[in-house]
């Protein structure tokens, strides 16, 4: 069974940075290209990073390009994703998937 | 970038009905196209995955078609545990994008 677990969320100010943290079990990590996904209070979800199962191609969203950074260490079963230039729009339940399995959601707010 | 626009935004609907939910993709995305069901308070689930398949586990009143540009999912008979938000993703090309999402409620 697919299981992914993120972890890493919280409060914070504007202009604050954030890591998160999703670690994968159930499947075959190494092979699966893995997105985070997001989704702001009572609004649609929002693809926002996707890294190829090598960590050989990366892409965003433009709302978070040059901000956010997807990364991953298969040898850890975990993907990342770092924030830098938190902003109140960036607030939103943060998802990691690898489409079929998606985990539970961590919470991000960013406020002042 | 490719747009998805969904319709509708709400659905109201009565138990046993046929409802329909349509996504329009702005250029071409061959069969790239998803569809996930997302409950209150609980994480997306894949239902449709390549347009037309069933994803594991996804009841087979659920289906998925294409015609051109526009893509659809159809519950044949609704009971009442389908009541739920679905959103369409395309998967093409980055960015991928996902439609507005349909709320199905109960009429």
């Amino acid at each position: 069974e697919v299981q992914l677990v993120e972890s890493g969320g919280g409060l914070v100010k504007p202009g604050s940075s954030l890591k998160l943290s999703c670690v994968a079990s159930g499947f075959t990590f190494s092979s699966y290209g893995m997105h985070w996904i997001r989704q702001a209070p009572k609004k649609g979800l929002e693809w926002i990073a996707l890294i190829y199962y090598d960590s050989s191609n990366k892409y965003y969203a433009d709302s978070v390009k040059g901000r956010f950074t997807i990364s991953r260490d298969n040898s850890k079963n975990t993907l990342y994703l770092e924030m830098n230039s938190l902003r109140s729009e960036d607030t939103a339940m943060y998802y990691c998937a690898n489409m079929p399995g998606w985990g539970q959601g961590v919470m991000v707010t960013v406020s002042s | 970038d490719i747009q998805m626009t969904q319709s509708p935004s709400s659905l109201p609907a009565s138990l046993g009905d046929r409802v329909t939910i349509t996504c329009r993709a702005s250029q071409d995305i061959g069969n790239y196209l998803r569809w996930f069901q997302q409950k209150p308070g609980k994480s997306p689930r894949l239902m449709i995955y390549g347009a037309t398949n069933l994803a594991a586990g996804v009841p087979s009143r659920f289906s998925g078609s294409r015609s051109g540009s526009d893509y659809s999912l159809t519950i044949s008979s609704l009971e009442s545990e389908d009541m739920a938000d679905y959103y369409c993703l395309q998967s093409k090309e980055s960015p991928f994008t996902f439609g507005a999402g349909t709320k199905l409620e109960l009429k």
